[in-house]
């Protein structure tokens, strides 16, 4: 099946640190891919749609000069939260659709990565 | 007004037996798909199974159905034959529009978390 590759899984910086998380597609093209955040016990709230090519797309209220995404390829697209502070600790987990299949696909999502901002 | 509405924070269900996970949606597009994930306690989103606004019949896939009332806007998930591995956050979630129309945006409901006693 699809596999969508996250990393790093977790990681403890300090604030004011800008963090890179890479979400690989291993064994499919994807031409879009998806940025979410999501809190201790709640659900997952789109940040962003990362397009191949192309600028991100960001969803109201997610600050674009503070989660740059670049979607280089059509197997990666990395988020990176510049100059991180105690408040953007979250789990972020992206998804990607397999480039070319039908709409009742569904996202094929990363393991996640849980951020601390010490 | 909430796109996709999960009534159940919680649910308990004796190993063994059935349970049904709510989820009612809103759209007024006639083109839609409603989706369920699993999410357990490590954090990875699992995709369970699929229905289309078109689709005639209730999906299913394996333990799992849909029980799909679209007069009613609800899509509710059966799990028949709960197994303690069953014990994970619930998620319904509804991507609205064609292929033509969309980028494939979900809209995720706020989760039920299920816990299977033994």
């Amino acid at each position: 099946g699809a596999v969508v590759s996250q990393h790093p899984s977790r990681v403890i910086c300090k604030s004011g640190t800008s963090v890179k998380i890479e979400c690989r597609s291993l064994d499919f093209q994807a031409t879009t891919m998806f940025w979410y955040r999501q809190f201790p016990k709640q659900s997952l709230m789109l940040m962003a749609t990362s397009n191949e090519g192309s600028k991100a797309t960001y969803e109201q209220g997610v600050e674009k000069d503070k989660f740059l995404i670049n979607h280089a390829s059509l197997t990666l697209s990395t988020l990176t939260v510049t100059s991180a502070h105690p408040e953007d600790s979250s789990f972020y987990i992206c998804s990607a659709r397999e480039w070319g299949r039908g709409t009742n696909q569904p996202q094929h999502f990363g393991d996640g990565t849980r951020l601390s901002i010490l | 007004a909430q796109k996709i509405t999960q009534t159940q924070p919680g649910m308990f269900v004796q190993e063994k037996e059935a349970v049904t996970l709510d989820c009612t949606y809103d759209t007024s597009d006639p083109s839609y798909g409603l989706f369920w994930y699993k999410q357990p306690s490590s954090g990875e989103m699992i995709f369970l199974i699929y229905q289309g606004s078109y689709d005639q019949q209730n999906a299913t896939e394996g333990r799992y159905s849909l029980n799909f009332q679209k007069a009613r806007k609800s899509a509710n998930l059966v799990i028949s034959a709960s197994q303690l591995g069953d014990s994970a956050m619930y998620f319904c979630a509804m991507r609205e529009g064609d292929s033509g129309g969309s980028n494939y945006k979900l809209t995720f409901g706020k989760g039920t978390l299920l816990t299977v006693n033994p």
